[in-house]
């Protein structure tokens, strides 16, 4: 089983909010974890979004609009990137990260369209 | 600003190497760890290993073979990714970024445009 798991593809109307999960596997705890949030657009190279760790230890990379923002469910040992006034813009594949084991470890991506 | 610039497409056959730069401007290179990670077509990300721009001490991701090779030119910031011994498998884009310290928790921020390596006979 994966370490990390996100739904494949996810669909929202423009101005809605879109939650994207990151699925810790089973014995990996979500609270021990940053979770690192990525944004790729097609033929291009992931872009850095977030961190997030606490709601008083997170990190929104510069120039990233605060409709960016990040959490954790611990009931589902599940790290979240909430998108929120979705805009046409926000189109792109999702990617999640943690430091696992002194590696980086990615989920498979979510692809968000806006439609 | 901080970039990271690196070589362009490759195509191969099976058996033969490669190497893919990766040349870093805009910070001081040897506070940075470089990374690599690659991207098969249609696929996700997959993490093969990072570079310590202080030791030149690579580290690879256990489930790789020994094909891959990491190394540094500090004198001129560059990075540097060897695959020998190339297998169709190994089409793929192939990225750079740079993953901070302990003060940023280990944050990948910035990343290369990604070099595409086609391998086919």
């Amino acid at each position: 089983q994966a370490v990390l798991t996100q739904p494949a593809s996810l669909s929202a109307s423009p101005g809605a909010s879109a939650s994207l999960t990151c699925t810790l596997r089973s014995g990996v705890n979500v609270g021990v974890y940053r979770i690192y949030w990525y944004q790729q657009k097609p033929g291009s190279p992931p872009q850095y979004l977030l961190r997030y760790n606490t709601d008083s230890e997170n990190q929104r990379a510069s120039g990233v609009p605060s409709r960016f923002s990040g959490s954790k469910d611990a009931s589902a040992n599940a790290g979240i990137l909430l998108i929120s006034g979705l805009q046409s813009e926000d189109e792109a594949d999702y990617h999640c990260m943690i430091w696992h084991d002194n590696a980086a470890v990615f989920g498979g991506g979510t692809k968000l369209t806006v439609l | 600003q901080v970039q990271l610039v690196q070589s362009g497409s490759e195509l191969k056959k099976p058996g033969a190497s490669v190497k893919v730069s990766c040349k870093a401007s805009g910070y001081i290179f040897s506070t940075y760890k470089v990374i690599w990670v690659r991207q098969a077509p249609g696929q996700g990300l997959e993490w093969m290993g990072w570079i310590n721009t202080r030791t030149a001490d690579p580290t690879y991701a256990q489930d790789l073979a020994g094909r891959f090779v990491l190394s540094l030119d500090s004198s001129v910031s560059t990075a540097y990714l060897q695959i020998n011994n190339l297998k169709p498998e190994d089409t793929a884009v192939y990225y750079c970024a740079r993953e901070g310290d302990r003060s940023s928790w280990y944050t990948v921020d910035y990343w290369g445009q990604g070099t595409l390596v086609t391998v086919s006979s």
